[in-house]
């Protein structure tokens, strides 16, 4: 089975606009769960979708938002960029039944 | 206090050796936890998983869970060196959210 893909892998943004980030789930998992790691915080939830729905969210500003299609594959985006706002950006998927969520290679956001 | 707590280390360990990684969490009601491995400059790979009391054992790595002094550990038997890496000990806290310890650096010395 393909792996959690995440795209793009690479982005540099300008304070103040806004980013689009995309992650596919391994096949078969309808899961995808969202964070946010930088040296300073560690990981962090931002949040988690299941069959198009937001069940969870993390204690992040409303800027940061995201969405669910109906194949399971997930976006987040990030409006109104902050010099804070730059990070890795991870999702991780998990199956029906199953707490184990495998992460995709992230996005790294750099935000100047 | 935080939800969940790692010694940040570094933590150096001899090759072939056991290296021992311990973890506290503060919600007495979590009921799954996570050991992921994160390589410098890659993303968190899942190694180990445990819901019960007691230990399990996968390959050379063994979790331990004590929910009612709230600790997880993880043993890695026979260090190797490509064992060296980030370790993150995660709890689940419901509905896919994963909160996370700060990690402890694992150094493996030849």
């Amino acid at each position: 089975k393909a792996g959690v893909t995440q795209t793009p892998r690479y982005l540099i943004k300008t304070r103040g606009q806004q980013v689009t980030l995309s992650c596919s789930p391994i096949s078969g998992h309808r899961s995808v769960s969202w964070y946010q790691q930088t040296p300073g915080q560690g990981l962090q939830f931002l949040f988690e979708y299941f069959s198009e729905t937001q069940r969870n969210k993390g204690n992040f500003p409303g800027r940061f938002s995201g969405r669910q299609f109906s194949n399971s594959r997930s976006e987040m985006n990030v409006s109104t960029l902050e010099l804070g706002d730059s990070a890795l950006y991870l999702c991780a998927s998990s199956g029906p039944g199953f707490n184990e969520q495998y992460f995709g290679p992230g996005t790294r956001l750099t935000v100047t | 206090q935080k939800e969940v707590e790692q010694n940040s280390g570094p933590l150096s360990v001899p090759e072939g050796a056991i290296a021992s990684l311990n973890c506290t969490y503060s919600d007495r009601g979590s009921q799954s936890f996570f050991w992921y491995r994160q390589y410098s400059g890659k993303s968190p790979e899942l190694i180990m998983f445990i819901y019960s009391n007691g230990d399990k054992e996968d390959g050379r790595f063994t979790a331990q869970l004590n929910k009612a002094s709230q600790y997880v550990s993880l043993l890695i038997r026979d260090s190797q060196p490509s064992d060296s890496a980030t370790y993150l000990c995660a709890v689940n806290k419901g509905a896919q959210k994963l909160v996370f310890g700060q990690g402890t650096r694992l150094t493996i010395n030849p």
